[in-house]
């Protein structure tokens, strides 16, 4: 149990657009869900912490207006990328927590960005 | 500031020969500590939650540890198949906000020679 997907696996656009990551929790609900940022050979930094029907937390120096998340079901929260630079491709990474499962958190697969 | 540092950041060992990694946290108010291992290019797999000193937790080949301001994942035995990047992370008791994630090191890598 406990299983974390996301959608896309991997993505490439073009500088200017936006993207947008789906992270669902496939087998248990989860009122909050996090989204982390990895950079090559760097940990996982996170971004904002995500709560269904609220707006998000987001970690200081995370630009809320461009990185957009909605939280708007018990197993769904999806970030966008909005007007996506060079300097926003990285591996992005959504975390879920069980309500039943005390402070652990379930990793998604990841999503790797690369804008052109 | 809550940090977590882990040593060694590379390890190289022969299968069968038995190490352990540590992990360093300095957290206000140890809420949780968390081992995932990562493969490359994927995401963090879950393996340990410890949530107070002198916990012990078992899985296989790993044995995860904690005291006040460590802990240590003792691998036995290792087989090349557990090479990996192991994670470690720290969760501090929540301060209202909003804000809940983990803390995360710069994790150990590990290689198992056959």
């Amino acid at each position: 149990g406990a299983v974390v997907s996301q959608h896309p696996s991997r993505v490439i656009c073009k500088s200017g657009t936006s993207v947008k990551i789906e992270c669902r929790s496939l087998d248990f609900q989860a009122t909050t869900m996090f989204w982390y940022r990895q950079f090559p050979k760097k940990s996982l930094m996170l971004m904002a912490t995500s709560n269904e029907g609220s707006k998000a937390t987001y970690e200081q120096g995370v630009e809320k207006d461009k990185f957009l998340i909605n939280h708007a079901s018990l197993t769904l929260s999806t970030l966008t990328v909005t007007s996506a630079h060079p300097e926003d491709s990285s591996f992005y990474i959504c975390s879920a927590r069980p309500w039943d499962r005390g402070e652990t958190q379930y990793f998604g697969p990841g999503t790797r960005l690369l804008v052109l | 500031e809550d940090q977590v540092t882990q040593s060694p950041e590379a390890l190289r060992l022969q299968e069968g020969e038995s190490s352990s990694l540590n992990c360093s946290y300095t957290v206000s108010g140890l809420r949780g500590l968390f081992w995932y291992r990562q493969d490359p290019g994927k995401g963090p797999e879950f393996l340990f939650t410890l949530y107070s000193a002198g916990e012990e937790k078992e899985k296989e080949r790993l044995k995860a540890t904690l005291t006040k301001k460590e802990s240590f994942l003792h691998i036995t035995a290792p087989k090349p198949e557990d090479s990996a990047t192991y994670l470690c992370a720290v969760q501090a008791r929540y301060s209202g906000g909003g804000a809940d994630g983990l803390t995360f090191g710069k994790g150990t890598h590990l290689i198992i020679q056959p």
